[in-house]
């Protein structure tokens, strides 16, 4: 079973309407937890992070954990053209304690159509 | 302004030849990484360092060293034990593990190809 899943996509959402994005993993003592965009040659960059279970939110994005289920979300909300980029999931493991090293998804492509 | 600085943005390499390549921050953080990624692939951790005169071996580190002289300076040296370098190379960096579990932010990385 591989640490964590994404689904590479691409995911085509219209321009105003809600973006999902999806990622399991499987270490159960993962403690935190990260969503990075990485436009096209570009580097990632931090969306949002959460660290307990439950939603949270900013600006038009909301995260969602849920530890019981292993899987976190990312929602978009009234998606632009600019939202088009891969996400990637990123996770701290429990075997990872005492460090920071974070566990990447492959990313999933979004392309929001206008 | 602060942030993470990579150079050179694109760097050619010749067969035999170790390359260098430079990741810089001047946001007081602890610990620094670099990362490979592949088309289409994700990322891939080389090595990491949590502080000053301190490294480790991460997933794929075999040809290639690291050094961390100085908080601010982690560079990563291609040597020619690497036999398919072709990559994007993305250094990182964060507060350190005495601060929780704190997010690590990006330099615009390194593309390395092979001549």
């Amino acid at each position: 079973q591989k640490e964590v899943e994404q689904n590479s996509g691409p995911l085509s959402v219209p321009e105003g309407a809600i973006a999902s994005l999806n990622c399991t993993y499987s270490d159960r003592g993962s403690q935190s937890f990260f969503w990075y965009r990485q436009y096209s040659g570009k580097s990632p960059e931090l969306i949002m992070f959460i660290y307990s279970n439950g939603d949270k939110e900013d600006g038009r994005f909301t995260a969602q954990l849920n530890k019981a289920s292993q899987y976190v979300s990312l929602l978009i909300r009234d998606s632009q053209p600019s939202d088009s980029a891969t996400y990637l999931c990123a996770f701290k493991g429990a075997s990872n304690f005492g460090n920071e090293k974070l566990t990447f998804g492959t990313g999933t492509r979004l392309t929001i159509i206008p | 302004d602060g942030g993470i600085t990579q150079s050179p943005k694109y760097l050619f390499r010749k067969e035999g030849q170790n390359v260098t390549l430079s990741c810089e921050q001047n946001l007081n953080h602890d610990a620094m990484y670099w990362y490979r990624q592949d088309p289409g692939q994700g990322l891939r951790l080389i090595y990491y360092s949590q502080i000053v005169n301190d490294f480790q071996k991460g997933d794929i580190a075999e040809g290639y060293s690291v050094s961390r002289e100085k908080k601010e300076s982690f560079p990563l040296t291609v040597t020619s034990a690497q036999k398919n370098p072709t990559a994007f190379y993305l250094c990182a960096s964060s507060m350190g593990r005495s601060r929780g579990d704190q997010p690590q932010h990006f330099g615009d990385g390194t593309r390395l190809s092979i001549l």
